[in-house]
């Protein structure tokens, strides 16, 4: 079991370009969650998906889009990068959407946009 | 809404000594608490969680909390830090049963000493 696997690692924009940060989980879990680091401030929830087909919009969506392609694969889209989301992205995952559900973190994705 | 309070950026101990990270949280309803570790250049891993029942909890590598609901925390301790114990250590809540969202702390920097 691979657990949560995100790629790519690294990944410099220059402002305006797009790209997609992947995520897949291969623990059959439903629910799959997308969050952004930053120092000093812990992590921040960007989307969620609950179950496969939906998603919902977390605490700092502005700027960002999601697909829940399937059970297993979460993405999250940039479409025009802004400097403001250099960051640091981590994809996780829980059997549902549940409290007591522990979330599984990947090892992230570190972005710099110039 | 719940919130988390980390006290302390940046802890450092010498090898052998207790470790002591402090946690306060306030939440409007029972809370379920966590605490992740993150090695360098890692994901987000569970060290251990109280839902419901015993408010001593046990975690891996050592690792224990105790939620106080009158003082509202959820300190972690560990009474002999290894070299292996440097990392970032985050305390999380979920506010209930019917809540999912994980609202983070600002994180704790351990650095142990030879």
């Amino acid at each position: 079991n691979a657990g949560v696997t995100q790629t790519p690692k690294f990944q410099v924009l220059k402002t305006g370009q797009s790209m997609t940060l992947q995520c897949a989980q291969d623990m059959n879990h439903n629910s799959m969650y997308w969050y952004r680091q930053d120092p000093g401030m812990g992590l921040r929830l960007i989307y969620y998906s609950a179950s496969e087909g939906t998603t919902d919009k977390g605490e700092v969506p502005n700027g960002y889009n999601v697909s829940r392609l399937n059970k297993r694969e979460f993405s999250l889209r940039l479409e025009s990068a802004a400097p403001s989301q250099t960051s640091v992205y981590f994809c996780a995952s829980s059997l549902g959407l549940v409290g007591t559900d522990t979330q599984y973190f990947g090892p992230g994705t570190r972005l710099t946009v110039l | 809404a719940q919130s988390v309070t980390q006290l302390g950026s940046h802890v450092s101990v010498s090898e052998g000594a207790l470790v002591l990270l402090r946690c306060n949280y306030s939440s409007s309803v029972p809370p379920y608490l966590f605490w992740y570790v993150q090695y360098p250049n890692q994901g987000l891993q569970l060290l251990l969680k109280y839902t419901t029942g015993a408010t001593l909890v046990k975690g891996i590598n050592g690792f224990e909390a105790e939620f106080k609901k009158s003082e509202t925390s959820f300190h972690l301790t560990k009474p002999s830090a290894h070299m292996s114990d440097a990392a970032e250590y985050f305390c999380a809540v979920i506010g209930g049963s019917n809540d999912y969202k994980l609202s983070f702390g600002a994180g704790t920097t351990v650095t142990v000493r030879a």
